[in-house]
C-alpha cells in the first residue's frame, strides 16, 4: 500500500521569507500523481498544486512551487513570499495512475505558523 | 477549479436519530465521489467511495450500516448516520474528482448530545 509521510507536524516563517515543506511517499507504481492541498480554519480543503509523476519539469503556481524528487520519491512544497493567509494545515497527497477517480493517499499534515 | 458544496454545513442531533449529509457537484458530473472523516488536527480518513448506479465501497472499520451511502445521480451523493451516538461526532468531508484532481466540498460538523 502506499504511504505518505509528511515529517514536520508544525512550521513556522516570517512573513514574506520562504518556508519549504517536506513530503516523502512510498509507491511501486510508476504513473501517479502528486497534490498539495491547504486546510485553513475554515477547513475548507483547497488544492495548491498538482505534480505529474511522468514530468520531470517542477510544477509551479504563482509563489508555491514544488521540488519533485522522483527517485527519492520527495516532493516538497516550497512557499515564497508567505503571506499571513498562507497560514494553514497544508497535506501532501499520493494517487495512483492518471484517473482522477482514484483515491487519495494523504500524509498527516504539516501545520503552517505565519509570524507578522 | 470545480466547485463541490455540501449540506449542512453544521448539525446538531440528539443520540439515536439519522442524519444525512448532502454532497453536489455544482458545475461538473462525478460518477465517483469519496467521504472522509477527519478529526480535530489530524488528517482526513477515507471513509468509502461512493460510486452512482452501484453500491458504495467502504474502507476496513467502517460499518456500512451505519454510514448509508447513496449515489443517487451524477451531481449528488448522501451520508446518512444511522443511529448517531457521540462517537460519531466529527468533521465529515466529501470529494469529487474532475480535471485530473479532486475537488472537496466545504465539510460538514456533526454533533450528538
Amino acid at each position: 500500500a502506499q504511504t505518505v509521510t509528511q515529517s514536520q507536524p508544525e512550521m513556522s516563517v516570517q512573513e514574506a521569507e520562504t518556508v519549504t515543506l517536506s513530503c516523502t511517499y512510498d509507491t511501486s507504481e510508476s504513473d501517479y500523481y502528486l497534490f498539495w492541498y491547504k486546510q485553513p480554519p475554515s477547513r475548507q480543503m483547497i488544492l495548491v498544486i498538482r505534480q505529474e509523476a511522468y514530468k520531470q519539469q517542477n510544477a509551479t503556481e504563482n509563489r508555491f512551487s514544488v521540488n519533485f524528487q522522483k527517485a527519492a520519491k520527495s516532493f516538497s512544497l516550497k512557499i515564497s513570499d508567505s503571506q499571513l493567509g498562507d497560514a494553514a494545515m497544508y497535506f501532501c497527497a499520493y494517487r495512483d495512475g492518471d484517473n482522477a477517480g482514484n483515491m487519495l493517499t494523504f500524509g498527516g499534515g504539516t501545520r503552517l505558523m505565519v509570524k507578522p | 477549479g470545480a466547485v463541490v458544496s455540501q449540506h449542512p454545513s453544521w448539525v446538531i442531533c440528539k443520540s439515536g436519530t439519522s442524519v444525512k449529509i448532502e454532497c453536489r457537484s455544482l458545475d461538473f458530473q462525478a460518477t465517483t465521489m469519496f467521504w472522509y472523516r477527519q478529526f480535530p488536527k489530524q488528517s482526513l480518513m477515507l471513509m468509502a467511495t461512493s460510486n452512482e448506479g452501484s453500491k458504495a465501497t467502504y474502507e476496513q472499520g467502517v460499518e456500512k450500516d451505519k454510514f448509508l451511502i447513496n449515489h443517487a445521480s451524477l451531481t449528488l451523493s448522501t451520508l446518512t448516520v444511522t443511529s448517531a451516538h457521540p462517537e460519531d461526532s466529527s468533521f465529515y468531508i466529501c470529494s469529487a474528482p474532475d480535471t485530473g484532481a479532486q475537488y472537496f466540498g466545504p465539510g460538514t460538523r456533526l454533533t450528538v448530545l
